[in-house]
């Protein structure tokens, strides 16, 4: 089985950067993604890694490391409109995607 | 990326029935999913669409219940059957990017509500 775990929720303030973690217990994974998720909308594909290290696409990275099961995204230069869930997902040998609980952030002025 | 479109949009139905979801490619892909998004959670994939054989169904997810058609590469259709209030959700099918097929693009999604 898979376990995928995000911080339920996260505040940060307009301007600032904020790092979503996500951990995770598997046997083997492709690669690890990031969706961004706004109310009521489809989830919105972010970023992926496949080998360690930090993939940088713009505003957004995201970080892996395979040997101690974790990932994390950084948002920099935050919006307001950057206000969402933040979903990391495994992906398998055939593409299925497993997502974890998921990250509601919250973007204060 | 591929533009994805699915019908109905969200639909309102009784204990009992079925509905029928149908999701359309602007382009032939090889790869479709069917995922549940249940009020307030993540996503969990249904299972994979599979062109030409049967679906592929993820543990607690049986084809009598989300029985699957996949008639060609560019649609297929996922039906919700005898509905209960626990089957209220949001159904998301996604395709693989054509360019890299690493990344995977979702449809609009729809919402049903059981009764």
């Amino acid at each position: 089985g898979q376990n995928i775990d995000q911080p339920t929720e996260m505040t940060a303030t307009e301007g600032a950067i904020v790092q979503i973690n996500c951990t995770y217990q598997t046997s083997g994974f492709n690669g690890l993604f990031w969706y961004q998720q706004h109310a009521g909308e489809a989830p919105t594909f972010l970023s992926y890694n496949v080998l360690d290290g930090l993939e940088e696409k713009g505003r957004f990275s995201s970080f892996l490391s395979r040997s101690k099961g974790y990932s994390y995204l950084l948002l920099k230069e935050l919006q307001m409109k950057d206000s969402a869930s933040y979903l990391c997902a495994l992906g398998g040998a055939t593409n299925k995607l497993i997502f974890g609980t998921g990250t509601l952030l919250a973007v204060q002025p | 990326s591929a533009v994805i479109s699915q019908k109905p949009s969200r639909d309102i139905c009784q204990r009992g029935t079925s509905l029928t979801i149908q999701c359309q490619v602007d382009s032939q892909v090889t790869m479709m999913f069917w995922y549940r998004q249940q009020p307030g959670q993540s996503l969990t994939l249904i299972a994979t669409a599979n062109q030409g054989s049967e679906a592929t169904y993820e543990s607690g997810f049986v084809i009598d219940k989300f029985p699957i058609s996949r008639p060609n590469l560019t649609f297929s259709t996922l039906t919700v059957s005898n509905m209960s209030p626990e089957d209220s959700s949001i159904y998301l099918c996604s395709v693989e990017d054509l360019i890299d097929s690493m990344e995977q693009f979702f449809g609009p999604g729809t919402r049903l509500t059981v009764l």
